[in-house]
C-alpha cells in the first residue's frame, strides 16, 4: 500500500458526459501528478500540483482540467468524454519539488461507451 | 525529445532461470531513473532509484544497475510470484520533475 487513494475504482459513463476522479496524496506529500495509462500509449504524465497550485503540464487535452485544494487532495476533471478516454488514470504524489520518488495510487478505470 | 525504450517487449522464464531487463534512455540532465512493477490493473509499485551512472541497488532477487545510456533490471532466480510488467521511467528538466516512462516489460515466470 503506498498511502495514495484513488475513488472511485471503476467508473462506467456515456460518450459526452463529464466526470471526477479523486485523488489524496500520501501524508505529508505536496506534490500529487495526474497520468494516464492506455494499452496503445502506456503511462503518459498529464499534470502536475505543488501545493495548491499548477505547475506543469504534459499531455491533457483541454477537456480535462484538474485542481488541487487547501487540504491537498486533488480532483481531475474530464468532459465532452470519448470513446478515446477509456484507460486507467493514476494519481501519484511525492514530498515536493524535487527529483524525488513519486508513490502511484491504485487507479481508477474509466470506461466510456 | 527525451525518449525511453525497453526490451524486450515479453519474456517468459522457468523458475530459477536468471535473466535482465533493458531500459536505454536519450535524455539531456538525467536526474533519476526509476524502476517500477505493475501488476495487472494495479498502480505502478516503487522498486528503485538510481540517479549516477554506476549506481546500484538490490532488493531481494532483483538488482538495478545504470550507465551513461541505459539501466538492466538483473532478475537472479525468479519465482512466480515476480511476475508483473517492469516500467523504466526517467526524470529530466526538460520534463520538469514528470516522469517520462517507457512501454514496460511483461515478465512471466512459470513454475
Amino acid at each position: 500500500d503506498s498511502g495514495v487513494t484513488q475513488t472511485p475504482k471503476h467508473l462506467i459513463t456515456a460518450t459526452g458526459q463529464r466526470v471526477t476522479l479523486r485523488c489524496s496524496p500520501r501524508s505529508g506529500d505536496l506534490s500529487v501528478y495526474w497520468y494516464q495509462q492506455s494499452l496503445d500509449q502506456g503511462l503518459q504524465f498529464l499534470i502536475q500540483y505543488y501545493n495548491g497550485e499548477e505547475r506543469a503540464k504534459g499531455n491533457i487535452l483541454e477537456r480535462f482540467s484538474a485542481q488541487q485544494f487547501p487540504d491537498l487532495h486533488s480532483e481531475l476533471n474530464l468532459s465532452s468524454l470519448e470513446l478515446g478516454d477509456s484507460a486507467l488514470y493514476f494519481c501519484a504524489s511525492s514530498v515536493g519539488l524535487a527529483w524525488e520518488t513519486q508513490y502511484f495510487g491504485p487507479g481508477t478505470r474509466l470506461l466510456v461507451l | 525529445e527525451d525518449q525511453v525504450t525497453q526490451s524486450p517487449e515479453a519474456l517468459r522464464l522457468q523458475e530459477g532461470e536468471s535473466s535482465s531487463l533493458n531500459c536505454s534512455y536519450t535524455v539531456s540532465g538525467l536526474r533519476g531513473l526509476f524502476w517500477y512493477r505493475q501488476d495487472p490493473g494495479k498502480g505502478p509499485e516503487f522498486l528503485f532509484t538510481l540517479y549516477s551512472a554506476g549506481e546500484e541497488k538490490e532488493k531481494e532477487r532483483l538488482k538495478a544497475t545504470l550507465t551513461k545510456k541505459e539501466s538492466f533490471l538483473h532478475i537472479t532466480a525468479p519465482k512466480p510470484e515476480d511476475s508483473a510488467t517492469y516500467l523504466c521511467a526517467v526524470q529530466a528538466p526538460n520534463s520538469g520533475y514528470a516522469l517520462n516512462f517507457g512501454k514496460g516489460t511483461s515478465l512471466l515466470v512459470t513454475p
